[in-house]
């Protein structure tokens, strides 16, 4: 079993709703990654947070540490947020290495 | 602008071949990795390197070994190629620090083996 959830693993969405993507783990960390990755491959890191709430553009993310649980939103989307989000965790200790999940397949369409 | 390289985007080798895949960073980062990626599984750690010389193995490192001899080059090496090595590698970079590292990728090659 995955030490790393996340939920929704596929998710389709109209230009222009919110979209939450969820992320949760089963110990405690020292920061949680959010990541993106587009077809062909490349990943991007989107937010690297240990509390509260980090915002960049429409992307904003969470983490409520008590409940291990991480949420990714993005608003008003747009067909160029189609990617696959990732949601990776370092734990106390290992600062360097990390742990991912599945992968949430975003689709946006017209 | 921070930037890794990976030798190959796509590479078809066969069983029992011995095959290298490098990894450069002009970070000057102390930190490098190597990942591969299968549908479902996620990303998983084949082995990392926190110096020059130094490695540690990850959560799957059977089948493969490693190589740092320079800051900026990590290569992954796997001695006899088998058919279930056949995914995507992907090298990444983080500079050491005692807080939180964000980790920087390479564009991934994509590895078959027939």
């Amino acid at each position: 079993k995955n030490e790393v959830e996340q939920s929704p693993q596929n998710l389709t969405a109209q230009e222009g709703e919110f979209i939450t993507i969820n992320c949760s783990y089963s110990v405690g960390i020292s920061a949680l990654h959010w990541l993106q990755q587009h077809p062909g491959g490349g990943i991007v890191s989107l937010f690297m947070l240990s509390s509260g709430k980090k915002k960049h553009g429409r992307l904003i993310a969470t983490i409520n540490i008590q409940e291990k649980h991480s949420s990714l939103h993005i608003t008003a989307s747009h067909p160029r947020d189609s990617a696959v989000y990732i949601c990776a965790v370092s734990y106390t200790g290992t600062a360097s290495k990390l742990t991912f999940g599945t992968g949430t397949r975003l689709q946006v369409t017209l | 602008d921070v930037k890794v390289t990976q030798s190959s985007r796509y590479l078809v080798k066969r069983t029992g071949e011995k095959v290298f895949l490098e990894c450069v960073q002009d970070m000057d980062h102390e930190n490098m990795f190597w990942y591969r990626q299968d549908p479902g599984l996620g990303l998983r750690l084949i082995y990392f390197s926190y110096d020059v010389k130094m490695k540690e193995k990850g959560d799957i490192p059977e089948g493969y070994s490693v190589s740092r001899e320079k800051k900026e080059r990590f290569s992954l090496i796997l001695e006899s190629a088998s058919t279930n090595q056949t995914s995507m590698y992907l090298c990444a970079s983080s500079l050491f620090s005692r807080g939180q590292d964000t980790q920087y990728f390479g564009p991934g090659t994509r590895l078959t083996v027939l």
